[in-house]
Order: structure tokens, then C-alpha cells, then sequence
């Protein structure tokens, strides 16, 4: 299992563009970069998945250079109820665990 | 997407009770699901994953004795803890993977909070 690095924790304000990066530098082949959110006392949820180049969905885009040993997650205009820790993991899709580091703790304000 | 329900929400016992937390897939049959147990202001820590008809697969260092995984059915797995002591208060979340959906992904369980006096 790839190991992760993200920053510690991030300041914004609302309307804003955020963008966290995760540094994957052992990835494998055959994993994917994922992305969950998690607001206290709830379980992670499900943000983006993938596995080179460019995806995007309704509430994130996620951006992953050639040599895939990094990652971006970019929120597009936060709003406050965006402030949640935000965890990058790397694993084969429907790989038999999940290992998460220690997340982006993002605080939006006003 | 797939919703994965954890029962409590929340629990208080004390010292030397033991205390059972269920987790279900409520539109999707789970045979591996995962539970973790996260401290304050800390990442989720991976205890164990739980394998439908067959024994858990237990983390270094997460006593199998102390926490009893249970995965009778394809959507139901429980977590004991058994002989609770205040140092086993902690977040308690449950995930599962629906093996028809084409990203893998989890889907984590609303956890349990468990306080331990």
C-alpha cells in the first residue's frame, strides 16, 4: 500500500478555489488515487476517484500529473460547510484494504 | 449510492460491560467489510476486516480477543468490545465495498461513539 503525504491542514475563505496535494511517491500500477471527506463525528464520505490526468464530478475536480507520485484535489468556491478533513488514499480499486493517513484538516472561513 | 447503517450511534457503558455494534449494508450484500477506530483530532485507524462466513483478519497490535468480529450474513457484521475499559472510548466506523459498483470504493458507516465510564 502506497503511502501518502498531505499537508496538515489549510486556511480558506468562501468563494474560494482550494487545492490539496498528496504526495504518492511509491504508487503502483495498478492503484488509484481516491479521495474522501470526513466532518466530525461522521463517517468518511466518498469525494473522487482516479487514476491519471483529469477527473471531474459535480463537487470536485482531481488533477494527476504523468508520473501519477502526486495528486491535486480542487474544491471549486468552497463555502463554510466545506471545513472537513480531507483524506488521499492509494490502492488498487476494490483492494482488499484501506490505509488512511493523516489528512488535510480544512478549515473555511467567512 | 450504497448506504451502510451502523447501530448505535452512540453507546455508554461501564468498565468491565461488554458492548456489540452491528453494521449493515442496507442495499448491497458486503462480503469483506472494514472497522476502524478513530481518536480525537486522529486519522482513522484501520482494527480489522471483517470476511462473510469466515474468521476476521485482525491489524498488528488490535487485540482479537478484545474485539469479537462477527460476519454472519452478506450484510451484517458486529463489532464486541469485550470487558470495556475507559481507554477502549473511542469513534467506532464500519465500511463495506459494493462489489457492483465500478469505482470500488467504500462506504463508511455513520460510526459509533462509544464511551466507556
Amino acid at each position: 500500500l502506497a503511502k501518502t503525504t498531505q499537508p496538515i491542514s489549510m486556511d480558506s475563505y468562501e468563494g474560494q478555489e482550494v487545492n490539496i496535494t498528496c504526495s504518492h511517491n511509491n504508487i503502483a500500477t495498478n492503484d488509484y488515487i481516491t479521495w474522501y471527506q470526513q466532518f466530525p463525528s461522521q463517517g468518511p464520505r466518498f469525494i473522487i476517484q482516479g487514476y491519471k490526468t483529469k477527473v471531474t464530478n459535480e463537487v470536485a475536480s482531481l488533477f494527476i500529473p504523468a508520473d501519477r507520485k502526486s495528486s491535486t484535489l480542487s474544491l471549486p468556491r468552497v463555502s463554510l460547510s466545506d471545513t472537513a478533513v480531507y483524506y488521499c488514499l492509494v490502492g488498487e480499486t476494490g483492494g482488499f484494504k484501506t490505509i488512511f493517513g493523516a489528512g488535510t484538516r480544512l478549515f473555511v472561513k467567512a | 449510492g450504497a448506504v451502510v447503517s451502523q447501530h448505535p450511534s452512540r453507546v455508554i457503558c461501564k468498565s468491565g460491560t461488554s458492548v456489540k455494534i452491528e453494521c449493515r449494508s442496507l442495499d448491497f450484500q458486503a462480503t469483506t467489510m472494514f472497522w476502524y477506530r478513530q481518536f480525537p483530532k486522529q486519522s482513522l485507524m484501520l482494527m480489522a476486516t471483517s470476511n462473510e462466513g469466515s474468521k476476521a483478519t485482525y491489524e498488528q497490535g488490535v487485540e482479537k480477543d478484545k474485539f469479537l468480529i462477527n460476519h454472519a450474513s452478506l450484510t451484517l457484521s458486529t463489532l464486541t468490545v469485550t470487558s470495556a475499559h475507559p481507554e477502549d472510548s473511542s469513534f467506532y466506523i464500519c465500511s463495506a465495498r459494493d462489489p457492483t459498483g465500478n469505482l470500488g470504493e467504500q462506504y463508511f458507516g455513520p460510526g459509533t461513539r462509544l464511551t466507556v465510564t
